[in-house]
């Protein structure tokens, strides 16, 4: 069965602290690794998608990074803006898999 | 451009009442899905549409109808809710079936069943 697991739960970083997010997936076929941001009170947004192993995406304070088991969300040098829920999501052949998440927060 | 709306923001039933939760989307896209999001779970599908007048059974269908109404519009029907139907509900659309990646979702509907 298709699953994707989120490390950690909960994350609490000082402004400026760099640090990492994990994405765990085992699905048969993977034919994308998505990540969203999730504001709270609001729909998920979109940041990355990911198709192949060795392929990064960067987007402001963001890097996201594929392996064939996993996939990683590195903040460098964060600022309280980005406190939020970081969701990953993989495709396989038939449907898209979500991740339960992991909230950010980030102390000024 | 509003992208994805959802009506109501919020509502709260009784158990057994029945209620329609209402997606609109003005992207042009072709394919719409209703999500259900739990505290410690991801987000589970419930039903999808990969086109207009197609519907089919995502992960978590049971309790739930859906009806695509036209291409800007999918609603999801609950007939008699349960209290396990206490979820925040997202409706999300994309460009095509094939293009699941990009869903652009809406802002949800915060449901709670007593």
């Amino acid at each position: 069965e298709d699953q994707v697991t989120q490390s950690p739960e909960a994350l609490r970083l000082q402004e400026g602290e760099s640090s990492s997010l994990n994405c765990s997936y085992t699905v048969s076929g993977l034919r994308g690794l998505f990540w969203y941001r999730q504001d709270p009170g609001k729909g998920p947004e979109f940041l990355f998608t990911l198709y192949s192993a060795g392929e990064e995406k960067e987007k402001e304070r963001l890097k996201a990074t594929l392996t064939k088991k996993e996939s990683f969300l590195h903040i460098t040098a964060p600022k309280p803006e980005d406190s939020a829920t970081y969701l990953c999501a993989a495709r396989g052949a038939q449907k898209l898999v979500f991740g339960q998440g992991t909230r950010l927060t980030i102390n000024p | 451009n509003a992208g994805v709306t959802q009506t109501p923001k919020f509502q709260v039933l009784k158990t057994g009442q029945s209620m329609t939760l209402q997606c609109a989307q003005d992207m042009n896209h072709n394919s719409m899905y209703w999500y259900r999001q739990d505290p410690g779970m991801g987000l589970r599908l419930i039903y999808y549409s990969a086109s207009e007048g197609t519907t089919d059974k995502g992960e978590v269908p049971n309790g739930y109808n859906v009806s695509r109404l036209n291409k800007r519009e999918f609603s999801l029907r609950l007939e008699s809710a349960a209290p396990s139907q206490t979820s925040v509900y997202f409706c999300a659309s994309s460009e095509a079936i094939d293009s699941w990646d990009i869903q652009y979702f809406g802002a949800g509907t915060r449901l709670s069943v007593l």
